[in-house]
């Protein structure tokens, strides 16, 4: 079993709909949660830091369920720049700052 | 403040020939990883970093070694190409503090391994 695992998508959406991402992940033990956005032939580049309170960025809303080990993207009023493939991410277990990165779910906002 | 750079940008190798992968920041950060992407498969963990003149494996360090000679430099050396290690290779960096784990990658090296 991954240690992060996604829905890879694609997710094929019209502009303007609201999209949700999902996202588990197997040790209890991990203590910070992220999501990265990753444009094709590009680096990732971290899109949010999620909270346990849940955390709001303009039209990007994480969730994190540590009891279930399960993490959420909300995208509302999806843009055509939105397009890109989102990587959920947890920390590692030791003091190294090691990052897993689930395999990515892919957007398509269409016109 | 350029960030993070990789040197170079695309090869192509033979193989069996080596060849040397740079990664350099400019952040003052303490650790350094180098990850390879393949389709489908995500960033994974080749060798890192958490500090000047150390350096360890991650999960796919087999072909692969590193050197941290100097804080800002971290390289990735490929002693004899395979095949299996076409990918897209990305460095990253971090500062150190809970809470602050935000890796900042560099724009990528892609190789190609005839």
């Amino acid at each position: 079993r991954k240690e992060v695992e996604q829905d890879p998508g694609p997710f094929n959406v019209p502009e303007g709909a609201t999209v949700a991402f999902n996202c588990t992940y197997s040790n209890s033990a991990s203590q910070s949660f992220f999501w990265y956005r990753q444009d094709c032939r590009k680096e990732p580049k971290l899109l949010m830091s999620v909270y346990s309170s849940g955390n709001e960025d303009g039209r990007f809303t994480a969730q994190l369920n540590r009891a279930s080990q399960y993490i959420s993207l909300l995208i509302r009023d999806s843009k055509l720049s939105d397009s890109a493939t989102y990587l959920c991410v947890v920390n590692g277990r030791d003091s190294s700052y090691k990052l897993i990165f689930g395999s990515g779910t892919r957007l398509l906002v269409r016109p | 403040n350029a960030g993070v750079t990789q040197t170079p940008k695309f090869r192509v190798l033979k193989t069996g020939q080596s060849m040397t992968l740079l990664c350099a920041q400019d952040m003052n950060h303490e650790y350094m990883y180098w990850y390879r992407q393949d389709p489908g498969m995500g960033l994974r963990l080749i060798h890192y970093s958490v500090g000047e003149g150390t350096t360890a494996k991650g999960e796919v360090p087999d072909g692969y070694n590193v050197s941290r000679l100097k804080k800002q430099n971290f390289l990735l050396g490929l002693e004899s190409a395979a095949p299996s290690q076409t990918s897209v290779y990305f460095c990253a960096s971090t500062q150190q503090g809970a809470g602050q784990e935000t890796q900042y990658f560099g724009p990528g090296t892609r190789l190609l391994v005839l």
